[in-house]
Formats: C-alpha cells, structure tokens, sequence
C-alpha cells in the first residue's frame, strides 16, 4: 500500500531554473496538499486541492503553482527558483472534512544554490 | 498572535517521566484538532485526534478547551521511542489544516 508518493526525494537546482514536483495517492481521497517546512518555522500550507478540479491558495503561494491533474495527482512547479524555497516539500491527502486524517508523503529535499 | 502556538521546547526528560504540551490557537471557528507526531527527517503522522470530551490512548491524553482555546498532550511513563517532534493541528474548514511548530522531545535513559 503506496500512501503518497513524492518524486524527486532530493534536488539541487540553480537560482533560475524551473522544475515540478510531483505526488500521487492511491488512497482516493478527495483532498490534497503541498506544504513547506523550514526550521523554525513549522509546516506551512502553500496550496491545497479540497477536491478534484479545485485549487486554492495557502499562506505562502507566492512563486509556486499547482496543478490537480486528476483525482490521484497533485503537482507543484517552481517556474523561477529562488534560494528562498530551499526547503523540505510535503505532499498530503485526505478524505476531506473536519475530522479526516491527512497522509503525508516522504518529502522532497529541495536546495536552490 | 500565531494561529497555533506551541511550547518551543525541546523537552529534555528521563525515561518513564510524564510530559505534558500545551498549545493555543487563535481562531475560534476552528473545526476540529489533532496531535501529529514527526520523527527526524521524516514525514509527520497522525498521533490522536482531540475531542471535546477529552481522549485517552494508551500513554497518551488529549484535552481541549474550547472557551480558552487551548489544547494539551500528556504522555505518561515516558519510552526512549516517544521522542520526537510533536505537532498541534488546527482544521480550520474547508479541510486546511494549520501546523504549530512543534515541540521536540528528548527522552534518555
């Protein structure tokens, strides 16, 4: 039983490039979510997808771009990157509603030299 | 004032301690509550839900105050495996959930 699943786990990219992240759950759960988390600062909701053919922002979208491409796929794409999104990415799910559990998936460790 | 806060630990104790975490959160619509834990360099994982009436499990207790807006975590007999980073979680509707930053335990031998 998969979960979530994030690719790449780890990247290195230069000030400038672009790259997508990409998550898939095989859960089918209704929800999904990108967060960041940097020491000090907690996880932080970039965008979320309550459900299939939605996208919203968070409390950090800037520079960052989402798309549901289907019920099981929710990707992330950095157009520009900057050394400020050096961070550790979490992709999450869940059935939805107030008491659902979320699943995380194992992170993508993303450096921006 | 933060939508969640937490102790900033780290909470240093001896095994088979009791710890207790304490967490606040500012928006009085919030829906629904949880405690994640998160081990070193890991994805975080639903540890409890916290209800109204207050919830046990094993070690582990969970309160909710809604009138103060406060939420707390005792975990008894302390075991050198609880250490780790322990989340409070906020739903705010509309299925977000809002993270503290956590506090770090350390249990020793």
């Amino acid at each position: 039983n998969a979960g979530v699943t994030q690719t790449p786990k780890f990247q290195v990219l230069k000030t400038g490039q672009s790259m997508t992240l990409q998550c898939a759950q095989d859960m089918n759960h209704n929800s999904m979510y990108w967060y960041r988390q940097d020491p000090g600062m907690g996880l932080r909701l970039i965008y979320y997808s309550a459900s299939e053919g939605t996208t919203d922002k968070g409390e950090v979208p800037n520079g960052y771009n989402v798309s549901r491409l289907n019920k099981r796929e929710f990707s992330l794409r950095l157009e520009s990157a900057a050394p400020s999104q050096t961070s550790v990415y979490f992709c999450a799910s869940s059935e939805g509603g107030n008491w659902s559990e979320a699943f995380f998936g194992q992170g993508t460790r993303l450096t921006v030299v | 004032r933060k939508e969640v806060e937490q102790d900033p630990g780290p909470f240093n104790v001896p095994e088979g301690a009791t710890v207790a975490f304490n967490c606040t959160y500012s928006n009085s619509a919030s829906q629904s509550f949880f405690w994640y834990r998160q081990d070193c360099r890991k994805e975080p994982k639903l540890l409890m839900s916290v209800y109204s009436s207050g919830n046990e499990d094993g070690r582990f207790t969970a309160q909710l105050n809604r009138a103060s807006q406060y939420i707390s975590l005792l975990i008894r007999d302390s075991k050198l495996s609880d250490s780790a980073t322990y989340l409070c979680v906020v739903n705010r509707g509309y299925s977000t959930l809002t993270f503290g930053k956590g506090t770090m335990l350390l249990v020793s031998p």
